[in-house]
Formats: structure tokens, C-alpha cells, sequence
């Protein structure tokens, strides 16, 4: 049973627009959650993260917003560059060590 | 100079070998971890330890043993290695996270390159 799920395999998106990833969950009790970016040959490294006792967390052209209610959370970058072309993976925790991840998105960026 | 480091970066065997995996950090942090991604890409963890006890482990096969020197290093060994096992190992390691939501940013995890280990 995937707790964590990533429903979109892949993105394209035009240089400088907005693009818009996507990660729902069902395990209600998880209360910290990342995104982590992947590199070909590289490991995750990590982006952006938001607690459960909040809505939206920003860092630059990052954005990531959760929606507990639909255990839902996205991850906006505006404006969208070349170099933003990764896969992306949440990661999702509660109160242990322990995440689970998704099972990623790959962004391609067009210029 | 890498934060985690994991050698080797790919490794090749025949099916019934025994090998293993290194992971250092240098990044002074409490925790590390094995995480396994298999061909479907799920991320996977298998073990972690913290202060070089083990913390975490999975429904892993116990083939699998992990062993953490000192708290800088965990290495991951594998027995009597089968198809099914190959896939990319991540190490990571992390600061010891706390308690509650606002301090879980202190288990931020970071992660090595990768093993992509390949059995044949």
C-alpha cells in the first residue's frame, strides 16, 4: 500500500511559466513533509519542507502548500528554469525518523 | 569535499556473492540511513541507526546487515545475493530530529550519490 503517491510520472513546462507538482497521502498522521529533487547519477537533495501546522511554506522561487483537509500537498516554481529539470520526490513522516517517499515526478523545463 | 559519500558508485556481481556497500558522512549528523530504489522507483528505507544503534529496520530479508562502526559511517553487506536485490542504494544521514513538527526540520536527510548495484 503506497502511503505516499505521485500520480503524474512526468511534467513539461515552457521556461518562466509555473510549474505545478503534485503529491497526495493517505496516512492522516503524518506531520512533516519534503520535497527533494533528483539529479541523474545524483543523489535526493533536499528542496523544501512544510509542517503540518501550516499552509504554505515559501523559499524563493519556491512553493510548497498543503491542503491537510485533502491530504494533499503541491510544489509551485515560478518561474520555471532550464535547470529545474530533475525528478522531484515528497516525502512524507510522523514523529519518527522514518519517511515515505513517492515515487517521484520527472520536470523537463523547456527553454 | 562530498557531504555523504558512498563507494562503490556501481557494482556488478554473480547471483550467490556476498558484498558490501560504505557509507561516510562528515557532516557530524546522528542518524544514518539505507534506502533502497528499486526498478519502479519506489524509495525504500531499510535501516537506520542513530548514535551506531539501530533504529529502524524494515521487512528487509536478513541478508541484508547493516553495521555502523562509529556514528560517521554505516556499511550495508549483502550475503548470498539474489536478482531481486539489484536496484540503486542511497545512504543518508540526518541530525537527530526531536520531537514534534517544528523541530523536524533537524531531519532534513541528506543523501550520497547512489550504489547502482546490478546482479547477474
Amino acid at each position: 500500500d503506497q502511503q505516499v503517491k505521485q500520480n503524474s510520472p512526468s511534467l513539461s513546462v515552457q521556461e518562466g511559466r509555473i510549474s505545478i507538482l503534485n503529491c497526495d497521502y493517505t496516512n492522516s498522521m503524518f506531520d512533516y513533509f519534503l520535497w527533494y529533487k533528483k539529479y541523474p547519477a545524483e543523489g535526493p537533495t533536499f528542496l523544501i519542507s512544510i509542517s503540518s501546522i501550516k499552509d504554505k511554506n515559501e523559499d524563493g522561487r519556491f512553493t510548497v502548500f498543503l491542503n491537510k483537509s485533502a491530504k494533499h500537498l503541491s510544489l509551485h516554481i515560478v518561474p520555471s528554469q532550464p535547470g529545474d529539470s530533475a525528478v522531484y520526490f515528497c516525502a512524507a513522516g510522523s514523529g519518527t525518523y522514518k519517511y515515505i517517499f513517492g515515487t517521484g515526478t520527472r520536470l523537463k523545463v523547456l527553454a | 569535499d562530498t557531504a555523504v559519500s558512498q563507494t562503490p558508485k556501481y557494482l556488478v556481481t554473480q547471483m550467490g556473492n556476498d558484498k558490501s556497500i560504505k557509507c561516510e558522512q562528515n557532516l557530524g549528523h546522528d542518524t544514518m540511513y539505507w534506502y533502497k530504489q528499486d526498478s519502479k522507483k519506489f524509495l525504500k528505507i531499510m535501516f537506520s541507526y542513530n548514535n551506531k544503534e539501530l533504529i529502524i529496520n524494515e521487512t528487509v530479508p536478513n541478508r541484508f546487515s547493516p553495521k555502523s562502526p562509529d556514528k560517521a559511517h554505516l556499511n550495508l553487506h549483502i550475503n548470498s545475493l539474489e536478482l531481486g536485490d539489484s536496484a540503486v542504494y542511497f545512504c543518508a544521514s540526518s541530525q537527530d530530529p526531536g520531537g514534534g513538527p517544528t523541530k523536524r526540520a533537524k531531519n532534513i536527510q541528506y543523501f550520497g550519490a547512489g550504489t547502482r548495484l546490478s546482479v547477474l
